[in-house]
């Protein structure tokens, strides 16, 4: 079946270091792939996706690429800042699947001054 | 515009009686979605609506739990006797198939307590 797996929380850095947020997926066919964030007290936001194999989604000096060969769609920020502490999910839509995400379990990210 | 929005923002109930949930979707979003984020499960979908089409209730997780959606608009979403295994913030998502992004728009839940 669909599955989503992510790397367990919390991840705590300090301001201005470099976030990875592994996300690896199980799926047949060629699913789209997505990172939503929810930060506190408020609901689930679109943070990019990628439709196909090798797209690179971005956003707000996040990045995540769709690798099929390792079915990885890991999310990468370049300089993180206190403001980005939120909990970042992965998901998937499976392929012809427009009626539900898969989400992986969340990873919540902490960054400090 | 306005977004997803969902009432009450909170809930506290006591086991075995009823409730309602509303999700009110982003005008002129056809598909509807409902999902249920709890500390043990994660995000769970629920149920979704697509106009006039018979809905996907494969997520509901027992027959307690139903959902309609009126006149293609708001969709209400029913626990019958409720279980302290419900607690649950329970979302609500609308998006536009056929524009080509099937983006899912979220509202802020609402947070069940089942005591």
């Amino acid at each position: 079946g669909n599955s989503v797996t992510q790397m367990e929380g919390p991840v705590t850095l300090s301001e201005e270091a470099f976030l990875t947020i592994n996300c690896t997926y199980t799926a047949t066919g060629y699913p789209s792939l997505f990172w939503y964030v929810q930060y506190p007290g408020e609901g689930l936001q679109l943070l990019l996706k990628a439709t196909k194999a090798d797209d690179k989604g971005s956003n707000k000096g996040f990045e995540a690429t769709y690798r099929k060969e390792t079915t990885s769609f890991h999310l990468e920020k370049g300089s993180v800042q206190v403001s980005d502490s939120a909990v970042y999910f992965c998901a998937l839509r499976p392929t012809g699947g427009y009626n539900k995400l898969i989400f992986g379990a969340g990873t919540r990210l902490a960054v400090h001054p | 515009g306005a977004g997803v929005s969902q009432s009450p923002s909170n809930k506290v109930t006591e086991k075995g009686k009823d409730v309602e949930l509303r999700c009110d979707p982003i005008s002129g979003h056809t598909a509807l979605y409902w999902y249920r984020q709890s500390l043990g499960q994660g995000l769970e979908f629920l149920i979704y609506f697509q106009g006039n089409s018979a809905p996907d209730k494969s997520g509901l997780p027992s027959d307690r739990f139903s959902a309609e959606r009126t006149g293609g608009s708001v969709s209400t979403l029913t626990i019958q006797r409720t279980q302290q295994e419900d607690s649950a913030v329970y979302l609500c998502a609308s998006s536009a198939p056929g524009q080509g992004s099937y983006e899912q728009y979220f509202g802020p839940g609402t947070r069940l307590t089942v005591t």
